[in-house]
């Protein structure tokens, strides 16, 4: 059975950092593109960065282009993503999905951890 | 910048048939998008129903389809149950690797 659990999310101030990880189980990890895709409260679904299989493509939203970076360590069968300067719009739960490229789907989603950027 | 558009919300009656509807603000849907579905109830994480337009994903009852209609992607439900109640998205494949998510839809079954 494919798992993602993510982790990491919590409480930041503007401005800060945060990095949050995803465990993945039940597949071959480094046979797929990798995906972080959020959503605001109360919003529709956002694509905020993917990574291709072997870590050498990485992709991201102009709105968080420079200042978050994805990762992977396919020994470890983990996604990651290092937020900074975290602003008050990057509230949101972060959802850590696998995508299979030949079908153009996020065919598995993980339950998702909560980022809140506050004062 | 090609925007998804999905209507915002919609109601059915139980055991009544509804079709929900993903488009371009520019342009035809076809099958060349891939569209594919989501469906999400309060406080869960986005399930995948649908991919390549029409192909159920794996436990998804048969009362979801999904179909090209017209110059949109659209995603029927028939025989609508309370559970169905939840908001549905639909993602397209823009090329060059790029997908893009609707707004979603809120559907209400009453």
């Amino acid at each position: 059975e494919v798992q993602l659990v993510e982790s990491g999310g919590g409480l930041v101030q503007p401005g800060g950092s945060l990095r949050l990880s995803c465990a993945a189980s039940g597949f071959t990890f480094n046979g797929y593109w990798m995906n972080w895709v959020r959503q605001a409260p109360g919003k529709g679904l956002e694509c905020v960065a993917k990574i291709k299989h072997d870590g050498s493509e990485k992709h991201y939203v102009d709105s968080v282009k420079g200042r978050f970076t994805i990762s992977r360590d396919n020994a470890k069968n983990s996604l990651f993503l290092q937020m900074n300067s975290l602003r008050a719009e990057d509230t949101a739960i972060y959802y850590c999905v696998r995508r299979v490229v030949t079908l153009k789907v996020f065919d598995h989603w993980g339950q998702g951890t909560l980022v809140t950027v506050s004062s | 910048q090609t925007v998804v558009t999905q209507e915002p919300s919609f109601s059915v009656s139980p055991g009544g048939t509804v079709t929900l509807t993903c488009g371009l603000s520019s342009g035809s849907v076809s099958t060349s998008y891939y569209p594919s579905w989501y469906q999400q109830t309060p406080g869960q994480a986005p399930r995948t129903l649908i991919y390549t337009t029409d192909t159920r994903s794996s436990g998804v009852p048969d009362r979801f389809s999904g179909s090209i209609l017209g110059n949109k992607a659209a995603l029927t439900i028939t025989g609508a149950q309370a559970d169905d109640e939840s908001d549905y998205y639909c993602l397209l494949y823009m090329g060059s690797g790029i997908s893009v998510f609707g707004g979603g839809t809120k559907l209400t079954v009453l």
